[in-house]
């Protein structure tokens, strides 16, 4: 059974970026794709980006100026970072593993809450 | 973007109850629709895909139709665990995109 965990800072400032990172566990990372989504509280999910394990990427435009995914086959693990943070990034941050181009979120981590704030 | 609009945004259904959720696409996507629940501190959970494929280990009650752009959600007989919010999202294009939720409450 695929396991999903994400980790990263609970806070961060204004301005700071935020770092998360997604370790999967009980399957490889190897030959699906893993994206990141977003849930501010008490609102909708936001897909924020995806990455294949051959590294391509595709991003929402309203954050692809801001927003960086990456992955490390050898370690099984693929990464977000998000700057210029500002209070509207507070959110709870899922990762998932995704079908072809991150059309579909098959499993999905337990998120971790991200507050921005000074 | 395509917008996604579900209706209604809330619900309230007793046991056994057959409910209905509807998702509107602003465009046509085909039958590129996915459905999921998700339950208060949890993470969302994959229950159709391809508007009407079965996500394995999801109970047969539940059902996707449609294609274009309207679809629907059915839960044919209400159990109790299915009390949460409803989300469908489009695969058809980037940015992915979800409708804003229903949330499946007791009456």
């Amino acid at each position: 059974q695929v396991q999903l965990q994400e980790s990263g800072p609970g806070l961060v400032k204004p301005s700071e970026t935020l770092s998360l990172t997604c370790t999967v566990s009980g399957g490889s990372i190897s030959f699906f794709y893993w994206s990141w989504i977003r849930q501010p509280p008490e609102t909708g999910l936001e897909w924020i980006g995806y990455i294949s394990d051959s590294g391509s990427t595709d991003y929402n435009p309203s954050l692809k100026s801001r927003v960086t995914i990456s992955v490390d086959t050898s370690k099984n693990l693929f990464s977000l970072k998000l700057r210029s943070v500002t209070a509207a990034d507070t959110a709870v941050y899922y990762c998932a593993r995704s079908t072809t181009g991150g059309a579909t979120m098959d499993y999905w981590g337990q998120g971790s809450l991200v507050t921005v704030s000074s | 973007d395509i917008q996604m609009t579900q209706s209604p945004s809330s619900l309230s259904a007793s046991v056994g109850d057959r409910v209905t959720i509807t998702c509107r696409a602003s465009q046509s996507i085909s039958s590129y629709l996915n459905w999921y629940q998700q339950k208060p501190g949890k993470a969302p959970k994959l229950l159709i895909y391809a508007a009407s494929s079965l996500q394995s280990g999801v109970p047969s009650r539940f059902s996707g139709s449609g294609s274009g752009t309207d679809f629907t959600l059915t839960i044919s007989t209400l159990q109790p665990e299915d009390f949460a919010t409803y989300y469908c999202q489009q695969s058809y294009s980037i940015p992915r995109t979800f409708g804003q939720g229903t949330k499946v409450e007791i009456k």
